[in-house]
């Protein structure tokens, strides 16, 4: 089976400090995995994913993950927060012998200035 | 534009009344699918389908149909609709059956309501 577990519902940084969005993954074989944002109505994009090459993989709008087996943990960066960062962040799952994607219930990104 | 559509975006409709909503994606991809997103429960898949005229079904299949009888082109089918069904669906797209290293791309998503 795979699964994703995102810690937090919702996250709160002010305008500049670090973002860090938490993922935790199962997987019974080496996993592929991603982050997906979800802007206010709209569908998902891609920021980033991981496919077995680097473990530090760098996305969109500055934004990078590590991928650390030993913890099965797959959590996104930002080192400065920016307000148009605000959205819904996904982490997702794949793996060999599953054709679909799992998702975790996402986390929400508040930015104050 | 390579992108994938969603008709309609938005829906009120009644208790039993059924309703088709279409996806359409102009990237050629084989793989496409459906998810519904809930508030707390994230994305969770009700359909996909590896190529045309194959379907499987997703974590939450209970109520709806799908087809795939052209490859841009698939369908959410509700045949009798219930208030628990209310929710944003998006569709999605990926090039590959079975590639699942490869990005999948959204629409805009279709918000129904049941009454």
């Amino acid at each position: 089976a795979q699964s994703v577990t995102q810690l937090g519902s919702h996250v709160s940084v002010s305008e500049g400090a670090l973002v860090l969005l938490r993922c935790n993954y199962s997987s019974s074989v080496p996993p592929y995995l991603f982050w997906y944002v979800q802007y206010p109505n709209q569908g998902l994009q891609l920021l980033l994913k991981y496919t077995s090459a680097a473990t530090l993989v760098k996305g969109i709008n500055g934004f990078e993950a590590e991928f650390k087996k030993s913890e099965t943990s797959f959590h996104l960066t930002k080192p400065s927060a920016h307000m148009s960062d605000a959205a819904e962040y996904f982490c997702a799952v794949s793996s060999s012998g599953y054709s679909t994607l799992t998702f975790g219930k996402g986390t929400m990104l508040l930015v104050s200035p | 534009e390579a992108q994938v559509t969603q008709n309609p975006r938005y829906l009120i409709t009644v208790t039993g009344k059924k309703l088709t909503v279409t996806c359409s994606q102009n990237m050629n991809h084989e793989y496409m699918s459906w998810y519904r997103q809930d508030p707390g429960l994230g994305l969770r898949q009700i359909y996909y389908s590896m190529n045309v005229e194959v379907t499987d079904k997703g974590d939450v299949p209970e109520g709806y149909k799908v087809s795939r009888k052209e490859k841009r082109n698939f369908p959410l089918i509700l045949e009798s609709p219930s208030p628990n069904q209310t929710s944003l669906y998006f569709c999605a797209s990926r090039q590959g059956g079975g590639a699942i290293v490869n990005e999948q791309f959204f629409g805009p998503g279709t918000r129904l309501t049941v009454l």
